[in-house]
């Protein structure tokens, strides 16, 4: 596709349960990034993927939250044992090659609500 | 630590001009980024300043000043449109975000 897509849009899911999220980037861009936004705030930084480097997972919140990405190009990001706490919107952007001059395209997002 | 500061709601007219303000503390500075973003949609990208001065981008101007940690997004000749989240990020290893700001157009 021409953008990046993410899946699913809406996802509710009840206290404890485990969610996944998908995201699929901009074909040919190497640099992948999962971003979580609470209502009325900026986005808070989860973890980034650049080609076959290590990903920087300096922005996980805890031990429940983990990403991959299969082949350098889709990725999933997983939350075990949801809390409340973790309603919000997951944002996945992609660049380039991870540039810091780079722009980032995002996602529609996946509005996570957790009950 | 890393600190990054936006007012939270502006409110201005159609057809004026609007100065919206971001003032940073990170350490370190490999740029700065203005993201708009419509409610309930994702941010798109508008300019990305790394050397003082001022990026002119059709109706949509940036400044920086990186010995002030302040930057500044300026908005010309408002349309109803504008009425949206202007949010402010500063590269250092990753994207430091600001919360933004919500500009509100009135006619």
């Amino acid at each position: 596709g021409a953008g990046v897509s993410q899946s699913p849009s809406n996802k509710v899911t009840e206290k404890g349960k485990d969610v996944e999220l998908r995201c699929d980037p901009i074909s040919g861009h190497t640099a992948l990034y999962w971003y979580r936004q609470s209502l009325g705030q900026g986005l808070e930084f989860l973890i980034y993927f650049q080609g076959n480097s290590a990903p920087d997972k300096s922005g996980l919140p805890s031990d429940r939250f983990s990403a991959e990405r299969t082949g350098g190009s889709v990725s999933t990001l997983t939350i075990q044992r949801t809390q409340q706490e973790d309603s919000a919107v997951y944002l996945c952007a992609s660049s380039e090659s991870g540039g810091s001059g780079e722009t980032q395209y995002f996602g529609p997002g996946t509005r996570l609500l957790v009950l | 630590g890393q600190n990054i500061d936006q007012p939270t709601e502006m409110t201005a007219t159609e057809g004026a001009i609007v100065q919206i303000n971001c003032t940073y503390q990170t350490s370190g500075f490999n740029g700065l980024f203005w993201y708009q973003q419509h409610a309930g949609e994702a941010p798109t990208f508008l300019s990305y300043n790394v050397l003082d001065g001022l990026e002119e981008k059709g109706r949509f101007s940036s400044f920086l000043s990186r010995s002030k940690g302040y930057s500044y997004l300026l908005l010309k000749e408002l349309q109803m449109k504008d009425s949206a989240s202007y949010l402010c990020a500063v590269r250092h290893y990753q994207l430091i975000w600001g919360a933004g700001t919500k500009l509100i157009i009135k006619p």
